[in-house]
C-alpha cells in the first residue's frame, strides 16, 4: 500500500528563523508530482508548492524550498525567513492513480 | 478564475438523516474529488469523478455517493448520518487529464456536525 509519513507531529519556530518539515513516502508510481498543501485555522486547504518528481531541480516559491531526494523518497519543505502567517498545518502529499495520499500532517507554530 | 466554491459551509444534522454537499470546480476544470477530514483519521479520500463519471472510489460505504453534472458541478449524499460522519468534507478540482502530473485545487470545505 502506498504510504506518506510525516514524522513531526509538531514543530515550532520563531519568527525569521527556518524549519524544515519532513515527508517519506512510498509509491509504485513514474512521472508524478508531489504537493506540500497548508491548512490555517481557516481550514481551507493551500497549495504551498509541488515538485516534479522526474527533475532534479529542487523547486522553489518564494521563501519555500523543497530538497528532494527521489533515491530516499524523501521530499522535505524548508521555510525561510519564517512568519506569523506561516502557523498552520502541513501536508505533503502524494498521487496514488487518480487520488492523493496525505501524511499525517505537521502542526507548525511560528512564534514572535 | 475564480477558486472552488463548496456549499453549505457548515451544517448541523442529527443522526438518520440524510445530507447533501455542493462544490463548484474552477471553470475548464472537469475532474472533482471529495475528501473527508477528521482528527482520528486524517484526510481520506471518497471518491473522484470526470466527465459526469465516477473514477474512483475509495474506502467508505455505500452511504456515501455522489454525482456530477454537465457543468462538472458536484454533489455529495450522505444517507443514515451517523455521529462518526462528523467531519470536514473538502472537495477539489483539477483538469483530470493525468492525475499524477496536476495540481488539485481545494475548497473552503463544509464542516458537518452529526448530532
Amino acid at each position: 500500500a502506498q504510504t506518506v509519513t510525516q514524522s513531526q507531529p509538531e514543530m515550532s519556530v520563531q519568527e525569521a528563523e527556518t524549519v524544515t518539515l519532513s515527508c517519506t513516502y512510498d509509491t509504485s508510481e513514474s512521472n508524478y508530482y508531489l504537493f506540500w498543501y497548508k491548512q490555517p485555522p481557516s481550514r481551507q486547504m493551500i497549495l504551498v508548492i509541488r515538485q516534479e518528481a522526474y527533475k532534479q531541480q529542487n523547486a522553489t516559491e518564494n521563501r519555500f524550498s523543497v530538497n528532494f531526494q527521489k533515491a530516499a523518497k524523501s521530499f522535505s519543505l524548508k521555510i525561510s525567513d519564517s512568519q506569523l502567517g506561516d502557523t498552520a498545518m502541513y501536508f505533503c502529499a502524494v498521487p496514488n492513480t487518480d487520488k492523493l495520499i496525505f501524511g499525517t500532517g505537521t502542526r507548525l507554530q511560528v512564534f514572535p | 478564475k475564480a477558486g472552488v466554491t463548496q456549499t453549505p459551509r457548515y451544517l448541523i444534522k442529527t443522526r438518520g438523516q440524510q445530507v447533501t454537499l455542493s462544490c463548484s470546480p474552477i471553470s475548464g476544470h472537469r475532474s472533482v474529488s471529495w475528501y473527508q477530514q477528521t482528527p482520528g483519521q486524517g484526510l481520506q479520500f471518497l471518491f473522484e469523478y470526470f466527465s459526469e463519471t465516477q473514477r474512483n472510489k475509495g474506502n467508505f460505504p455505500g452511504r456515501f455517493s455522489g454525482r456530477q453534472f454537465s457543468n462538472s458541478r458536484s454533489e455529495m449524499n450522505v444517507s443514515t448520518l451517523e455521529l462518526g460522519d462528523s467531519a470536514l468534507y473538502l472537495c477539489a478540482s483539477s483538469s483530470g487529464v493525468d492525475r499524477r502530473q496536476e495540481t488539485q485545487y481545494f475548497g473552503p470545505g463544509t464542516r458537518l456536525l452529526v448530532l
